[in-house]
């Protein structure tokens, strides 16, 4: 069964920096692009990240580009997210996701993890 | 990259057929078969019900089904049951590999 388990969110303040992981089972996480996927809220989703199955292709959307940083360990099973320099604007749900297929959708999600910034 | 652009609710009562549309531009919708729709209850993570314009994963039932037509993707819902009642995403790739939703679509089963 493919599970996907986010962790590492909280509280954090203006200007701080956090780093979302997620773990990964049931499949070979070697073999598929990955994503970050957030949701503030009240609000529709925005996708944040993707990285390619070997890390060789990175995305990023253009308002985190420069403070967030995606990566990935294959062998460790995981996927992370490094956030700098965070905003109120930052706080949502940060969902991660298996992309699979022509056009990256994303077939299975995590259950979410929640990062609020504020002071 | 602006969102795409879709209706902020839809309503149908049981038995109908509704349809909610997604319009892009060139560079994401009309320019490549890659558009995906995800289903979103309350507290919830999404799900995926149709990727490349009209395909559906398996166990997704078929009263679900996808189109385009130039810059606009649809997503259509047959025979509306209770359980539809949620929120729609629709996604396209984009020209810069980059990955772009729809504002979203709240829709009332009545």
């Amino acid at each position: 069964e493919v599970q996907l388990v986010e962790s590492g969110g909280g509280l954090v303040k203006p200007g701080g920096s956090l780093r979302l992981s997620c773990a990964a089972s049931g499949f070979a996480l070697s073999d598929f692009s990955m994503s970050w996927v957030r949701q503030a809220p009240g609000k529709g989703l925005e996708w944040v990240s993707s990285i390619s199955s070997s890390s060789s292709h990175i995305y990023y959307a253009d308002s985190m580009k420069g403070r967030f940083t995606i990566s990935r360990d294959n062998a460790k099973n995981s996927l992370h997210l490094q956030m700098n320099s965070l905003r109120a604007e930052d706080t949502a749900v940060y969902y991660c996701g298996r992309e699979n297929g022509g056009g990256r959708p994303t077939d299975f999600w995590g259950q979410g993890t929640l990062v609020i910034v504020s002071s | 990259q602006s969102a795409l652009t879709q209706p902020a609710s839809v309503s149908g009562s049981p038995g109908q057929s509704i349809t909610i549309s997604c319009t892009g531009t060139s560079s994401d919708v009309g320019g490549y078969n890659s558009v995906s729709w995800y289903q979103q209850h309350p507290g919830k993570a999404p799900k995926l019900m149709i990727y490349e314009v009209s395909k559906r994963p398996s166990g997704v039932s078929t009263r679900f089904s996808g189109s385009k037509s130039g810059n606009t993707a649809s997503l259509t819902i047959s025979g509306l049951q209770a359980e539809d009642e949620a929120d729609y995403y629709c996604n396209s790739y984009t020209s810069t590999s980059t990955l772009l939703f729809g504002g979203g679509t709240k829709l009332t089963v009545l």
